[in-house]
């Protein structure tokens, strides 16, 4: 059983398209998020929500949106994709308390052409 | 801004030898620091997590020391093994907000040959 899953594995699109990448975890945490590594494998933070708040790192441009229909799913949405929206993205999950290890997806490699 | 730093970026050792691995740290106080795994084409696993009033934490060959004067973690793999062979990022997070949120370093590639 697969603890954190996304889909698709692979995406390639053409620029200026609309995509969305999909989360869905079974281990009941309440915490969610979206990370995107780049070509030098820097693992940087985009969003993450619980059912109380969503944090948006400043940095991620508004093409970005994450969407959670409930607690087990957080997909993420993005628009107008650019060549510079090309990497990987995790999905990942973790209980309510700091501190808990996240457990990630593994991964959907976005290729923007 | 707040930085991690993971002094090499790559570390090639002998099986059975120790592998030290190094996290430092600026202008952040995190609450905790955990270490993961990653695989080629996988995503990062959890290891490990060592809070700021731990100065060491062990599972199994795995040893991770928290230093917050030094702003510094070390993370050791004893008796290493070619299946070790991995990156290993470790990760800083604080409270509240999003600091709450883990930060990493762009990890070290550790090579373990037999």
């Amino acid at each position: 059983d697969t603890a954190v899953s996304q889909t698709p594995k692979y995406l390639v699109t053409q620029m200026g398209n609309d995509k969305s990448i999909k989360c869905e975890q079974n281990l009941g945490h309440d915490t969610m998020y979206w990370y995107k590594q780049d070509s030098k494998k820097f693992l940087k933070i985009m969003f993450s929500y619980n059912n109380k708040e969503l944090i948006i790192n400043e940095t991620v441009p508004n093409r970005f949106s994450p969407k959670s229909p409930d607690k087990a799913h957080l997909n993420l949405h993005i628009n107008s994709l650019e060549l510079g929206d090309s990497a990987v993205y995790f999905c990942a999950s973790s209980a309510r308390d700091r501190g808990h290890g996240y457990t990630f997806g593994s991964g959907t490699r976005l290729t923007v052409v | 801004s707040q930085k991690i730093e993971q002094n090499s970026e790559a570390l090639n050792i002998q099986e059975g030898k120790t592998a030290t691995l190094t996290c430092n740290y600026t202008n952040y106080s995190p609450a905790y620091l955990q270490w993961y795994r990653q695989d080629p084409g996988r995503g990062p696993v959890f290891l490990l997590l060592i809070r700021e009033n731990e100065k060491e934490k062990r599972k199994e060959r795995l040893k991770v020391t928290f230093d917050t004067t030094l702003k510094q973690s070390l993370f050791h793999i004893t008796a290493s093994q070619p299946a070790d062979s991995a990156t290993y990022l470790c990760a800083l997070g604080g409270y509240g907000g999003s600091q709450g949120n883990l930060i990493f370093g762009k990890g070290t590639k550790l090579s373990v040959k037999p």
